[in-house]
């Protein structure tokens, strides 16, 4: 059974086009996250989500709005794509609040390519 | 704020060669410490932790990490690498209510 499973695998899109990434976990966890991860390999956090409830969002443009409509599920959806914004994405979630102390469990990870 | 080193972009070692990963961290308090490994097309797996106590600890896959306080150090070492540990390595550092913060990786290669 997946634990930390997100959709699609690859997105290859156009400049200025909206899209979303999904992310499920079937771990039982209290907190989600987004993490982007750079052609160098470089992981930053973006949000973190505590049953539903916002509680990290870091230096991230408002074009990305996470929306996280039960404690399983943690979607990102991208507004106006741009070419930087091609990248991994990651999904991870859990136990403890803020993934600080409790150890991440990752999805495989969604490659956004913006042509 | 927590910050996190690993000195080495990308190390070759031979097959059944032993290995080890440096990694060096910034933090006021006893952290939490973490080395992930991320394999080609696939997410982050946690290969073990340290949060108190033994400065030695065990992970899974053979690999072990030690805790040196006084270097500031969380290097992962593994006593006989195989093909399959070819990947990206990554520490990463927590503490209390912040996020967890990963260095920049070390990508293993194995030889025959």
């Amino acid at each position: 059974d997946t634990a930390v499973s997100q959709t699609p695998k690859y997105l290859v899109t156009q400049m200025g086009n909206d899209k979303s990434i999904k992310c499920e976990q079937n771990l039982g966890h209290d907190t989600m996250y987004w993490y982007k991860q750079d052609s160098k390999k470089f992981l930053k956090i973006m949000f973190s989500y505590n049953n539903k409830e916002l509680i990290i969002n870091e230096t991230v443009p408002n074009r990305f709005s996470p929306k996280s409509p039960d404690k399983a599920h943690l979607n990102l959806h991208i507004n106006s794509l741009e070419l930087g914004d091609s990248a991994v994405y990651f999904c991870a979630s859990s136990q403890g609040r803020t993934g600080g102390v409790s150890p991440l469990h990752f999805g495989n990870g969604t490659r956004l390519t913006v042509t | 704020a927590q910050s996190v080193t690993q000195p080495d972009i990308h190390i070759t070692v031979s097959e059944g060669a032993s290995l080890e990963l440096r990694c060096n961290y910034s933090y006021g308090a006893t952290p939490y410490l973490f080395w992930y490994v991320q394999s080609p097309g696939q997410g982050l797996q946690l290969l073990l932790k340290y949060f108190s106590g033994d400065t030695l600890v065990q992970g899974i896959k053979g690999f072990e990490a030690e805790f040196k306080r006084s270097q500031s150090s969380f290097n992962l070492r593994k006593p006989s690498v195989h093909w399959s540990d070819a990947a990206e390595y990554f520490c990463a550092v927590g503490a209390g209510n912040t996020p967890l913060v990963f260095g920049k990786g070390t990508r293993l290669s194995v030889i025959a």
